[in-house]
């Protein structure tokens, strides 16, 4: 098995401070992705990866940037944090091409004041 | 464009009685079928899936059909425990969309009173 790891778990900013949250996988997945979940939305994809150094955007990447540095992390920076970016932000990879399932880590809280 | 639309929650439930949560799907191709659990506190995780229509699919005791005809995958148990509460999302992915293109619904919150 593997793990994905979020971090931080909460996160607390100011309105337009940039900031960067932070996943790491163990699975050797080629694929990862940074979801958006609100209440009552559902989870809506900001950014993914295929392949280290690869870059997609998704349906909600307005005002976030991303960076995949290394096949095993993933970051995503809210370039100008609003007050209404309150939200869980989750971290998923998958194996690749294919029908495949998506592991997602826990989550970062973030919260603007 | 696809999309989901699920029972808007939250839905409770004493121990013991039966749950349908429906789910419907709009899509002009051909999807595969999706149920993620989310537990409080953790990240949602692939409950089951369904590639083909008219088949079924089903873990923990929790299963759902996929109609084609009705465009529905409609989520059942027929007795639900307290560690069933949790947040349940509906989602399809279309072939020959781009990776990972999940289309996820609102999520429905189980509260499953004992």
């Amino acid at each position: 098995g593997g793990i994905i790891t979020q971090t931080p778990k909460f996160l607390i900013g100011q309105e337009g401070q940039k900031l960067t949250l932070k996943c790491q996988q163990n699975f050797n997945h080629d694929t990862m992705y940074w979801y958006r979940q609100d209440s009552g939305k559902g989870l809506r994809l900001i950014y993914y990866s295929i392949t280290e150094n690869d870059l997609q955007k998704g349906d909600l990447s307005e005002g976030y940037d991303a960076s995949r540095e290394k096949k095993s992390s993933f970051s995503l920076t809210v370039t100008s944090a609003q007050k209404n970016e309150m939200a869980v932000f989750l971290c998923a990879s998958s194996i690749g091409l294919g029908e495949e399932t998506l592991y997602f880590g826990s989550g970062t809280r973030l919260t603007v004041l | 464009g696809d999309s989901v639309t699920q029972t808007e929650g939250p839905v409770t439930l004493s121990e013991g009685t039966s749950l349908t949560v429906n789910c419907s799907y709009e899509t002009k191709q051909y999807p595969t079928l999706f149920w993620y659990v989310q537990y409080p506190g953790e990240g949602p995780q692939l409950l089951f899936k369904v590639p083909k229509a008219n088949e079924k699919g089903s873990s923990r005791g929790f299963e759902a059909t996929y109609n084609k005809e009705a465009t529905s995958f409609h989520l059942q148990k027929a007795s639900v425990q307290e560690s069933d509460s949790a947040v349940y999302y509906c989602a399809l992915r279309n072939r020959g969309s781009a990776l990972g293109r999940l289309h996820f619904g609102a999520g429905t919150q189980l509260i499953v009173i004992p």
